[in-house]
């Protein structure tokens, strides 16, 4: 069964830059041809897509965020991270990991249970 | 990109029927049948309960059904229960290979 598990600090700084990281178990993101991706939800609103990537294929980004997001793997680790730069507090909200764990399949299937992170001085 | 359509809240007694619906383009809900659907309780993740329009995962009871025409899918909850209340959200593989998601729908039981 596949697992996902985002970590990562609660609190960062306007201006800095959020890094995560997602780490997988139950598969490996080398060996498989569904995409790993990043959806994040600010606090009392809806889901909003980041981008996701296929291993050895593209990556994909949310236009509205694409200049600040960079999405990389680290398959030594099994793992997947995100890295969104010039943090403002409309970046708070909480991360969530998602893959579809299926081939041929496209639906986020695979959820992490997901990490607040607040943008605050 | 914009975010999917969707009616703030519906509501109904518990039996009852209600529909959820999710309005897109024909560039994401309008291209093949590429239309997801969540379920989110309060302090949890989102969970799939429809995919690829009409097809329900092992576990999701038949209740809970979708349709699709033109660039509007729909979620039906038949009979409706307590424990359906909840947050859900629509969600499309778009055709330049993007996700959207609608703006979320709270389901209220009366």
């Amino acid at each position: 069964q596949l697992q996902l598990q985002e970590s990562g600090p609660g609190l960062v700084k306007p201006s800095e830059t959020l890094s995560l990281t997602c780490s997988v178990s139950g598969a490996f993101i080398s060996s498989n041809s569904y995409y790993w991706g990043w959806i994040r939800q600010p606090p009392g609103k809806g889901l909003e897509w980041i981008g996701h990537f296929y291993y050895g294929g593209n990556t994909y980004y949310n236009p509205s965020l694409k200049s600040r997001v960079t999405i990389s793997v680290d398959t030594s680790k099994n793992h997947f991270s995100l890295k969104l730069s010039s943090l403002t507090a409309s970046d708070t909200a909480v991360y969530y990991c998602a893959s579809p764990g299926y081939s041929s399949s496209w639906w986020p299937d695979f959820w992490g249970q997901g990490t607040l992170v607040t943008v605050s001085s | 990109q914009s975010a999917l359509t969707q009616p703030p809240s519906v509501s109904g007694s518990p039996g009852q029927s209600v529909t959820v619906s999710c309005t897109g383009t024909a560039n994401d809900v309008g291209y093949y049948n590429r239309v997801s659907w969540y379920k989110q309780p309060p302090g949890a993740a989102p969970k799939l309960i429809i995919y690829e329009v009409t097809n329900r995962p092992s576990g999701v009871p038949d209740r809970f059904s979708g349709s699709k025409s033109g660039n509007t899918a729909s979620l039906t909850i038949s009979g409706l229960q307590p424990e359906d209340e909840a947050d859900y959200y629509c969600c499309s593989y778009t055709n330049d290979n993007t996700l959207v998601f609608g703006g979320g729908t709270k389901v209220t039981v009366l």
